[in-house]
């Protein structure tokens, strides 16, 4: 996988549904793992920073979970809110030259209808 | 409260002129960041600096220039040579010597050129 690749690319759920999505990322020369939510006309929002195989973040109803050895995260949302509404980015860190910089994929768009 | 500013939110500009795009940041953040946003695109780096006075190109910097005078501020002159200019432009920041560091972002400037 040369690039970061998110799926689905957007779904629409109940309120009170679970749901998650997968963001693929290139596993070599891997450093960091980052979730942004960002939401219509606001600025993305950091969720989560992920940097260790098998490391698992949640805040409030969200959680993620990393492998880096296969290269995926899922980002999980347990009783879905209309809040929760917005476009999901993932974006991948490597290690070495240009390392501050994020490689994003193309989000998942959340549509959560009350 | 720190943060980013992008001036201004919306910009119309005939074709063939160049225009300048705000960011200034007051969160003593090293690096800084512009990114592209089309429709069903995901975010692409434009430019990026990691200190004053010294600035990289991304992905897609044709038609594009910058400058880093000073720490806050990282404007973006998007030129006549772009082909394509009208798009959604967001500029971030990140705090690089922590490493897992994620950006934080400004709200956008989405320019329309007729």
């Amino acid at each position: 996988i040369l690039n970061v690749e998110q799926s689905p690319q957007s779904l629409h759920v109940q309120e009170g549904d679970s749901t998650n999505f997968t963001c693929s990322f290139p596993s070599s020369n891997f450093y960091a793992l980052h979730w942004y939510r960002w939401e219509t006309a606001k600025s993305p929002e950091a969720l989560f920073v992920m940097t260790l195989n098998g490391d698992e973040k949640k805040k409030g109803r969200i959680s993620a979970t990393l492998n880096t050895k296969e290269g995926y995260s899922y980002l999980y949302i347990k009783g879905s809110q209309p809040e929760d509404s917005a476009t999901y980015l993932c974006a991948s860190q490597n290690s070495g030259a240009g390392s501050y910089q994020l490689t994003f994929g193309k989000g998942t768009k959340l549509s959560v209808i009350p | 409260d720190g943060g980013i500013t992008q001036s201004p939110k919306y910009l119309f500009r005939k074709e063939g002129q160049n225009v300048t795009l705000s960011c200034e940041q007051n969160l003593n953040h090293d690096a800084m960041y512009w990114y592209r946003q089309d429709p069903g695109q995901g975010l692409r780096l434009i430019y990026y600096s990691q200190i004053v006075n010294d600035f990289q190109k991304g992905d897609i910097a044709e038609g594009y220039s910058v400058s880093r005078e000073k720490k806050e501020s990282f404007p973006l002159t998007v030129t006549s040579a772009q082909k394509n200019p009208t798009a959604f432009y967001l500029c971030a920041s990140s705090h690089p010597s922590t490493g897992f560091y994620g950006y934080t972002f400004g709200s956008g400037t989405r320019l329309t050129v007729v």
